[in-house]
Parts: structure tokens; C-alpha cells; sequence
């Protein structure tokens, strides 16, 4: 049973790009939620996604948004690329929304902005 | 709203030490609590947890008690080993799956 996976692995971008993460949850799981993870830094939540709409948001701008397809896997979407935006993006599913005692982390994709 | 405060570190130690590693929190209602491993260059992985005042979560010898008149949640661990080097978050969660993390305490030891 393969966990939660994430792509890319690393990623490189320059000031003002786009960038696209993947993520597919745990099988089993219907709920992802992503979060950014500062160098030296606890994982802050950005959002999460359940029944293919947004069901909450942290506090972060509108230039992250995503998406969750029929088969749960998710996108996070990031425009505008800012040099702050270099980080660790997990990935988490868990059964629900409401059930954080399931959230599965993934390894997480590495993004950094140049 | 709801945060943690986890001791900061580096915390460094020989192996077969005593381990604790503090972690206190603020919440508006009853929060599940977490402690989260991450070994280098990989995602977090569940340690342990505790859904209600007064439970304690055990995993791999750590351990951790949910103490609601302290707020409090503590790691310890009786006699670390090298394999343990790693960073440890505590984490809450208000049911809403919106998890808090503290900044990570990075745990080194050595043989």
C-alpha cells in the first residue's frame, strides 16, 4: 500500500514564475491538506481540500491555490513566485476532513526560488 | 488562536541519556496533541499522540502525557539511541485537521 506521494522531488524557480506541486494521498484517504515548511521552521497549513473544493485556508495570499481531482489527488498552484516562497511543501491526506488522527504525511517537494 | 511553543534546541546528547523535550500549548477548546519525527530529508512521520486530558500516547519508547492543568505535552524518553536523531515537532489539532506545529527541536546523539 503505497503511501503518500509527491512531485516533484526538488524544484527550481526564478522570481515571478508559476509552479504546480502534485500530491496523491494514501490509499484510502479522500482529504488533502498542504502545508509549507520554512528551512529551520514547524509546517505551516495553507489549505485543504475535501469533495474537490476548498474547505479551509491558512493564512496565506491568493497567489496559492489548488485543486482536488475525482480520484483526491490535489494540485497546489503557487503564481507570482517570491523568494520567501522557497520551501517544503508537505502533503497530507487523512480520512475526512474532520480527522486529523489519519493525516498521513508525504516526503514533500522542495521549491526553491532564485 | 491556537499555538505551541516547543523548546528550541539543538538538544544533544549520549546515547542512553535521559530525553525530554518540552512543549506547552494554547488552544480555545479541546485539542487532539501530536509529536511528529522528521528524519533528514524526509517528510513527517507520527510519533505519538493524545486525544483527551490525562491520556498518554507511547510509540517506540517515547512517551507523552496530555496535561490540560499545565498545558502541557512532553516528550521523554528513558535511554535515547543514536537511530533517534532527528527533529521533533509537537503539534495540535482542533478537530479541523488545521494542525499547529511548534518550530521543531532538533535532537543529536551521539555514540
Amino acid at each position: 500500500d503505497a503511501g503518500v506521494t509527491q512531485s516533484p522531488t526538488h524544484l527550481i524557480k526564478t522570481r515571478g514564475q508559476q509552479v504546480t506541486l502534485r500530491c496523491s494521498p494514501k490509499s484510502g484517504h479522500d482529504t488533502v491538506s498542504w502545508y509549507q515548511q520554512a528551512l529551520g521552521q514547524g509546517p505551516q497549513f495553507i489549505f485543504q481540500y475535501y469533495e474537490e473544493e476548498e474547505r479551509q485556508r491558512g493564512n496565506f495570499p491568493d497567489r496559492f491555490s489548488g485543486h482536488q481531482f475525482p480520484n483526491y489527488s490535489s494540485e497546489l498552484n503557487v503564481n507570482a513566485l517570491l523568494l520567501g516562497d522557497s520551501a517544503l511543501y508537505l502533503c497530507a491526506s487523512s480520512v475526512g476532513p474532520l480527522d486529523a488522527d489519519t493525516q498521513y504525511f508525504g516526503p514533500g517537494t522542495r521549491l526553491t526560488v532564485l | 488562536g491556537d499555538s505551541v511553543t516547543q523548546m528550541e534546541g539543538p538538544v544533544t546528547l549520549s546515547e542512553e541519556a535521559f530525553l525530554t523535550i518540552n512543549c506547552t500549548y494554547t488552544a480555545t477548546g479541546y485539542p487532539s496533541l501530536f509529536w511528529y519525527v522528521q528524519y533528514p530529508g524526509e517528510g513527517l512521520q507520527l510519533l505519538l499522540k493524545a486525544t483527551k486530558a490525562d491520556d498518554k500516547g507511547s510509540n517506540k519508547g517515547f512517551e507523552a502525557t496530555y496535561r490540560k492543568e499545565t498545558t502541557s505535552f512532553h516528550l521523554e524518553k528513558g535511554s535515547v539511541q543514536v537511530s533517534d536523531s532527528a527533529v521533533y515537532f509537537c503539534a495540535l489539532s482542533a478537530n479541523n485537521n488545521d494542525m499547529r506545529f511548534g518550530a521543531g527541536t532538533r535532537l543529536t546523539v551521539k555514540p
